[in-house]
């Protein structure tokens, strides 16, 4: 079973991108990556999934190289309200969280 | 459309009680799954449901049971409380189920404190 590796914190200010890169050396062939973003007291929210090369939202962009043994997550232009925990996650027949990044932005 | 909803929002049990949580998922979403969440665990798959019957389940003791019913909804229950089983319970549904390419939508999940 894939696990994910990200770090457990970061810092930002107001109007800096952020990358926040997760590694998953054993994932599978068929395995999703997928970020989820989680407030205090919330549940966790989807904000982008992939499976190879790039994908955007209106949120976030997901990077993925070939080997597929890691992606960043890319936070454009992040606000005081991007502050949250963020959880990569790497789908088999079950939703394993990690321990997720607590990102923290300030003004 | 309407998110998914979990009731109670709070509760506060003591220790050898049992208690039932609910959950109902967004209209249409017919798998449904239940998380734990503890700040020393962190995020923990409990078990899945889809079409009534459990699919998936987690490492979690017997104590902990789920059940859905014809129209998607679900239930949690938690026999015989102990202190560590105080947490934030998640509940999250989707469309299809726990596949790389669907996701999933969580609700606000229910507080249990077990004093």
């Amino acid at each position: 079973l894939a696990k994910t590796t990200q770090p457990i914190s970061m810092d930002s200010y107001e109007g800096q991108e952020v990358n926040i890169t997760c590694s998953h050396n054993n994932i599978a062939t068929n395995d999703y990556i997928t970020w989820y973003q989680q407030f205090p007291s919330q549940g966790p929210r989807f904000i982008i999934q992939g499976y190879k090369t790039k994908v955007t939202n209106e949120v976030a962009s997901l990077f993925i190289p070939a080997d597929r043994k890691s992606s960043t997550l890319s936070l454009p232009r992040v606000s005081l309200s991007d502050t949250a925990v963020y959880y990569c996650l790497v789908y088999t027949d079950k939703l394993i969280f990690g321990t997720g990044t607590r990102l923290q932005v300030f003004p | 459309k309407a998110g998914v909803t979990q009731t109670p929002r709070y509760l506060i049990k003591t220790r050898g009680q049992q208690v039932t949580l609910s959950c109902s998922p967004i209209s249409g979403h017919r798998s449904v799954s239940w998380y734990q969440q503890t700040p020393g665990q962190g995020l923990q798959f409990l078990f899945e449901y889809f079409s009534e019957t459990q699919r998936n389940k987690g490492n979690f003791p017997g104590r902990f049971s789920g059940r859905q019913f014809s129209n998607s909804r679900s239930e949690m229950n938690v026999s015989t409380l102990e202190l560590g089983d105080s947490a934030l319970y998640l509940c999250a549904s989707s469309l299809v189920g726990t596949s790389g390419r669907y996701e999933q939508y969580f609700g606000p999940g229910t507080r249990l404190t077990v004093t």
